[in-house]
């Protein structure tokens, strides 16, 4: 079965300081890959998607970049945080199948910027 | 108009209650349809897919109304661990990324 690891799972970072989010799928192949941001009280928002190695889309112009180094690897990075980067933080995966891209969410990172 | 809309919440309902979701998409060549649900600071997951012919889990019963541009959600019977909060979600092409999340509509369900 497929499984998706995300961590860290919270951390308190100031602000200027730099931030890596790592997220890891394991159990299939060639998966979509996204990030998401959830701040607090909002919806779900988009920040990057990857269909494949090295193939970075970004959603929103912002203070964070993505990178895919390997198939079932999506990191999340940001050279200088800014408070308004504080919110919860989701990896997910999809792959094409009947029905359409079902997303799977990996367990979150909260990041408070202060 | 947003490409996703729930109805704004919270519900308040009493255990054993029937519930409503409601869900409006904006962009009619939308594919697949989910209902998922997040607790309080987890993760969203999975709770159904919405197929037009509409689709039954248990105490859940999913609808979509392609010509209408609606999806809605219904539970039966509420428990205290349906407390959660309801997300409507879109996808729009086969490619799989112009997946839409409605902002979600938090249900309390009180003894």
């Amino acid at each position: 079965s497929q499984t998706i690891h995300q961590w860290p799972a919270t951390l308190v970072q100031p602000v200027g300081s730099p931030l890596s989010l790592e997220c890891t799928v394991e159990g299939t192949s060639n998966p979509n890959l996204y990030w998401y941001r959830q701040a607090a009280g909002r919806g779900l928002q988009l920040l990057f998607y990857s269909v494949g190695i090295g193939q970075i889309s970004s959603e929103v112009p912002q203070n964070l970049s993505a990178s895919r180094p390997q198939d079932r690897q999506f990191i999340l990075s940001s050279k200088k945080l800014l408070l308004s980067d504080s919110g919860f933080y989701l990896c997910a995966w999809s792959v094409q199948g009947q029905g359409g891209n079902t997303i799977y969410f990996g367990e979150g990172s909260w990041l408070t910027v202060v | 108009r947003k490409e996703v809309e729930q109805d704004p919440g919270p519900f308040n309902v009493p255990e054993g209650a029937t519930v409503a979701f409601n869900c409006t998409y904006s962009n009619s060549a939308s594919q697949s349809f989910f209902w998922y649900r997040q607790d309080c600071r987890k993760e969203p997951k999975l709770l159904m897919s919405v197929y037009s012919s509409g689709n039954e889990d248990g105490r859940f019963t999913a609808q979509l109304n392609r010509a209408s541009q609606y999806i809605s959600l219904l539970i039966r019977d509420s428990k205290l661990s349906d407390s959660a909060t309801y997300l409507c979600v879109v996808i729009g092409n086969t490619g799989g990324f112009k997946t839409i999340f409605g902002a979600g509509t938090r249900l309390f369900v009180k003894a």
